[in-house]
């Protein structure tokens, strides 16, 4: 199965508050797992990244959290901001040599102040 | 300015003409792709280039050409447009000893 689910499909939160987006994949040959942030009329821009043989990775106020035996990652963003309003897209590469990538189907975050 | 560059950028056309939706990077970049965003599906893959010369279909190559003869530049090919190819294409490219993938402003394609 090459798919990866991402979930919820929209997200709203109050500026400050924690947002949680998550994704779920099948295939035990993915090798690196990205979020890209997209903001209106721009191509998307990769945001965080992890590879499966770390659990958690953080930068600034984003996190990954990995759970290889769950087959399931998440995005944390603490203390939302306005800024952050934008679509989200997981993704998961199926071989550095291949460049193969197969995308969520995106979260529309909305930040409200 | 490192960049990933489209054109056109909007492009209005009819069923059955041939069009060709050009790309450029100006990093040197090994691997170069092709995507199209739709609602609800989020983007999905195209076709991909590890180097000259050599593509492999994505997800969702028919429909499509690509070639890439040159490093830099990878065009994508619609031989005989259909409505419902009617999509928001990106381009994206990087390195091969990097993860980072470098994205395209996008070309809104409209099949009528």
């Amino acid at each position: 199965q090459q798919q990866v689910k991402q979930s919820p499909q929209s997200l709203i939160v109050q500026k400050g508050g924690i947002s949680i987006i998550n994704c779920a994949y099948e295939n035990t040959a993915f090798d690196y797992f990205p979020w890209y942030q997209q903001f209106p009329g721009k191509g998307p821009a990769l945001l965080i990244a992890i590879r499966p043989d770390v659990s958690e990775k953080k930068e600034g106020r984003f996190t990954i959290s990995f759970n290889k035996s769950a087959k399931q990652f998440s995005l944390h963003i603490m203390d939302s901001q306005p800024g952050d309003s934008a679509t989200y897209f997981c993704a998961a590469r199926w071989g550095a040599d291949t460049d193969k990538l197969i995308f969520g189907t995106g979260t529309r975050l909305q930040v409200f102040p | 300015e490192a960049q990933v560059t489209q054109n056109p950028r909007y492009l209005i056309t009819v069923t059955g003409k041939k069009l060709t939706v050009t790309c450029s990077q100006n990093m040197n970049h090994e691997y170069m792709s092709w995507y199209r965003q739709d609602p609800g599906l989020g983007l999905r893959q195209i076709y991909y280039s590890m180097n000259v010369e050599v593509t492999d279909k994505g997800d969702v190559p028919e429909g499509y050409k690509v070639s890439r003869k040159e490093k830099r530049n990878f065009p994508l090919i619609l031989e005989s447009p259909s409505p419902n190819q009617t999509s928001l294409y990106f381009c994206a490219s990087r390195p091969s000893g990097g993860n980072t993938i470098y994205f395209g402003e996008g070309s809104w394609l409209t099949v009528v």
